[in-house]
């Protein structure tokens, strides 16, 4: 089984600090998806790598980072964190051409800032 | 921005009721649809992959149609029961590899 797994589950941080969000992923897949879900507003992508060192904009990427430094490991960045950031966070990873990019989640992180 | 629209979007069915849902998105400019179920306190899962104009998918009591050239999907589940409570996601994706997201439809089954 495809298992994608998140750093916490449960997060608490203060404005302004530096957040890193991490995501690890077992099945050796090419693309791995960084979203936000916040209620009323669906699953919004905030960035995406389909390799090593390579890295996408999403549709909101403003006020965050990425770094793909291995295959399996994807990490976001929140450089200075801000009470609009309170959310939930999944990261996701799917492989090329097959399954049509069927994405694995993994459980998410539930971020508050404070 | 691909819109993508679905609804209702929550739904309160009681135990055994059959329901439905929409999701609407431009005709143009995607390579598949997904439909993806998403429990509580669990990661979303994908329920069904659809490529064909016509395409028809089944996974017990749910199911999927897919009409491309006017851009939409419906998810249908027979008889529903308090397990199928969760909150069902439509992406289209994008030949980029991309998914674009609707805003989901939760549904509450009660016993």
């Amino acid at each position: 089984d495809v298992k994608v797994t998140q750093s916490s589950r449960y997060l608490v941080k203060r404005t302004g600090e530096k957040v890193f969000l991490e995501c690890v992923q077992d099945m050796d897949h090419e693309n791995m998806f960084w979203y936000r879900q916040d209620p009323g507003l669906g699953l919004r992508l905030i960035y995406f790598s389909y390799d090593v060192k390579m890295k996408e904009k999403g549709d909101i990427p403003e006020g965050y980072s990425v770094s793909r430094e291995k295959k399996e490991r994807f990490s976001l960045i929140l450089e200075s964190a801000s009470t609009n950031q309170t959310s939930m966070y999944l990261c996701a990873s799917s492989s090329s051409g097959q399954d049509f990019y069927e994405q694995y989640f993994g459980p998410g992180t539930r971020l508050t800032v404070t | 921005i691909l819109n993508v629209e679905q609804s209702p979007q929550s739904l309160h069915v009681q135990e055994g009721d059959s329901t439905n849902f929409t999701c609407s998105f431009p005709s143009s400019n995607f390579y598949a649809l997904h439909w993806y179920r998403w429990e509580t306190a669990k990661s979303p899962e994908a329920l069904f992959v659809m490529t064909l104009n016509g395409d028809e998918k089944k996974k017990g009591r749910i199911s999927a149609t897919l009409n491309t050239k006017e851009g939409y999907s419906y998810l249908y589940i027979k008889g529903s029961q308090p397990e199928d409570s969760a909150t069902y996601l439509c992406a289209p994706l994008l030949n980029t590899g991309k998914l674009i997201f609707g805003q989901g439809t939760t549904l509450q089954v009660k016993p």
